[in-house]
């Protein structure tokens, strides 16, 4: 079975720019969750979405937006970025089979975001 | 709220010997999970190992083993015959196990390196 898939792996952007990462789960999760890794913060959880509805939502502000479409790959999307932004994003994606919190999030490789 | 730390940022082992990463966390939960995800340079996170708060055995996959101490909220994580392949960074994680909010709650990590 394919593993957690995301796209860019590289991204170099100019801040006030926005930016729009793609997460593709396991076949078969439902699930997907969203965070974010920084030297200085560590990983940090941004938010989740189970059949394309948020589920949970992390301390980021509202710049920060997801979206998660029928069949489980879920984009976020980064307004007016700051330099701050300059992060390893990464994407985990599990079962989520009844809405209990039983199963592992395997994650993806991670887009690298560059604000300039 | 949880909170996870790993107070060692960096551990260094001979390759064949045995080293120990430590890890505490902090919760009022009853029912939680604990992982050990393994970030090598790659970027790529892979899960290492799982443990169930209410079971009282230790997990172990092959040469990784844990020793969880509820009481105590330690969460120490044993790598024996350790391999070159097995530098990289470890990351102890603390979910909830009820409830629809499923985040990961992630130490700062470990920066392990391994003397051939």
């Amino acid at each position: 079975k394919a593993g957690v898939t995301q796209t860019p792996r590289y991204l170099i952007k100019t801040r006030g720019q926005q930016v729009t990462l793609s997460c593709s789960p396991i076949s078969g999760h439902r699930s997907v969750s969203w965070y974010q890794q920084t030297p200085g913060q560590g990983l940090q959880f941004l938010f989740e979405y189970f059949s394309e509805t948020q589920r949970n939502k992390g301390n980021f502000p509202g710049r920060f937006s997801g979206r998660q479409f029928s069949n489980s790959r879920s984009e976020m999307n980064v307004s007016t970025l700051e330099l701050g932004d300059s992060a390893l994003y990464l994407c985990a994606s599990s079962l989520r089979d009844g809405g209990t919190s039983t199963d592992t999030q395997y994650f993806g490789p991670g887009t690298r975001l560059t604000v300039l | 709220a949880q909170t996870v730390t790993q107070s060692q940022p960096e551990m260094s082992v001979q390759e064949a010997e045995t080293v120990t990463l430590s890890c505490t966390y902090d919760t009022s939960e009853s029912d939680y999970y604990l992982f050990w995800y393994k970030q090598p340079p790659s970027r790529q996170m892979i899960l290492v190992i799982r443990q169930e708060a209410y079971k009282q055995q230790n997990a172990t996959e092959n040469r990784f083993s844990v020793n969880f101490q509820k009481a105590a909220k330690s969460f120490s994580l044993k790598i024996s015959d350790s391999q070159l392949g097995d530098a990289a960074m470890y990351f102890c994680a603390y979910r909830r196990a009820t409830g629809a909010n499923s985040k990961l709650t992630f130490g700062k990590g470990i920066t392990l390196s391994v003397r051939p």
